[in-house]
């Protein structure tokens, strides 16, 4: 079993969808987690932490189950700039290593 | 422009055939790391470093060296290719002040390494 995995996809939708990301991880301990972006090879940037508590970012919302050990990304109002991969990355207890899922693909189309 | 940079962007080598990709930060970052990243596979870690002259294993290190022996600078080095060492690259850097367990990690653009 992965320590993190995602589900593929691709997703395509539409302009204006709503869509959902999920993320599990294998490691308890695992101490803090993030959602990042990636465009065509390009590197990877933040697209946001995930609290214990959720956050939200505009039309991103992030949210953690410990218990479950389970992240989620859900964007509303999908714009075509959207279109790209999204990681999901764990960082382990004492925050040196650095886990990635294999990513999520995702196409907006007008 | 706070950055990392990586060189050489693209290269061509054959087996065996020593190569260094070089690494460097202008944040004054102290977590520095290197990746690989595979269709299928995501981004996986090979080494990463807490600071100057301190380096550990990531998930993946077979056939890869690393030296921090400046705060700014990661070198990565392949003593003997190999073609499953094929593969896209990043260095990426992050300070560890404040709530570090949260602070971002900046990736630099890239190295698209074949070995033929």
């Amino acid at each position: 079993r992965k320590e993190v995995e995602q589900d593929p996809g691709p997703f395509n939708v539409p302009e204006g969808a709503t869509v959902a990301f999920n993320c599990t991880y294998s490691n308890s301990a695992s101490q803090s987690f993030f959602w990042y972006r990636q465009d065509c090879r390009k590197e990877p940037k933040l697209l946001m932490s995930v609290y214990s508590s959720g956050n939200e970012d505009g039309r991103f919302t992030a949210q953690l189950n410990r218990a479950s050990q389970y992240i989620s990304l859900l964007i509303r109002d999908s714009k075509l700039s959207d279109s790209a991969t999204y990681l999901c990355v764990v960082l382990s207890t004492g925050g040196f290593k650095t886990i990635f899922g294999a990513g999520t693909r995702l196409f907006v189309k007008a | 422009e706070a950055q990392v940079t990586q060189n050489p962007r693209y290269l061509i080598t054959v087996t065996g055939k020593k190569l260094t990709v070089t690494c460097s930060q202008n944040m004054n970052h102290e977590y520095m790391s290197w990746y690989r990243q595979d269709p299928g596979l995501g981004l996986r870690q090979i080494y990463y470093s807490m600071n100057v002259e301190v380096t550990d294993k990531g998930d993946v290190p077979e056939g890869y060296k690393v030296s921090r022996k400046e705060k700014r600078n990661f070198p990565l080095i392949l003593e003997s290719p190999s073609p499953n060492q094929t593969s896209l690259y990043f260095c990426a850097s992050r300070s560890t002040a404040g709530l570090a367990a949260y602070n971002e990690q900046f990736f630099g653009p890239g190295t698209r390494l074949t070995v033929l």
